[in-house]
């Protein structure tokens, strides 16, 4: 069975600018969530969709959106990047509940803000 | 933010020994669960233990679960050079998973 994917693996933007991550969950997971991974906050959860819809939301300002489509396929858009904005951008899945069972983590976009 | 807090926040031991992380939070929670990330990849799950169990075990990892205390451990057994990486918890409660900053492990050969 494969696993997560995501892409890219790293992005290179600059200020102002606006960036589109994507992500493939395991193959029957609806549950698709998204974190932000810094050295110094460390990982923070962005949202989490399941059936097309964000059902939990982090504390991120609103230039973070995502979404879901009916393939369980996700993605992440961050608008006006920030030098602040520069993380390791981390998707999960899982089969139906994020928080009650075990998620499967893809490798991450390396996003960096020049 | 963050509920689970991990203690030490690194830990240097040789191959073979043992090696013992531990987790506090504050309020009251559904499951904990223990995941590693090897440095530059992504997380990978080792333990879910629900609220109501006090020990699960998985191959040579052993998670301990004190409601009263709000803590949890994880034992990682004759440990090898694989086993190098972070491990963080993970505390669910209300529908909503907060990570801990994590624990850094390095098994020296």
């Amino acid at each position: 069975k494969a696993g997560v994917t995501q892409t890219p693996r790293y992005l290179i933007k600059t200020r102002g600018q606006q960036v589109t991550l994507s992500c493939s969950p395991i193959s029957g997971h609806r549950s698709v969530s998204w974190y932000q991974q810094t050295p110094g906050q460390g990982l923070q959860f962005l949202f989490e969709y399941f059936s097309e819809t964000q059902r939990n939301k982090g504390n991120f300002p609103g230039r973070f959106s995502g979404r879901q489509f009916s393939n369980s396929r996700s993605e992440m858009n961050v608008s006006t990047l920030e030098l602040g904005d520069s993380a390791l951008y981390l998707c999960a899945s899982s089969l139906t509940d994020y928080s009650n069972q075990p998620q499967h983590f893809g490798d991450g976009t390396r996003l960096s803000i020049l | 933010s963050q509920q689970g807090e991990e203690d030490p926040q690194a830990l240097s031991i040789q191959e073979g020994e043992n090696a013992t992380m531990n987790c506090s939070y504050k309020t009251s929670i559904n499951n904990l669960q223990w995941y590693r990330q090897n440095s530059g990849r992504g997380l990978v799950h080792l333990i879910l233990i629900r609220s109501n169990e006090r020990e699960k075990h998985s191959g040579r990892l052993r998670v301990t679960l004190d409601t009263s205390k709000k803590s949890s451990s994880l034992l990682i057994t004759a440990s090898r050079a694989a086993d190098t990486a972070s491990y963080f918890c993970a505390t669910a409660n209300d529908y909503k998973l907060s990570f801990g900053a994590g624990t850094t492990v390095t098994v020296r050969a």
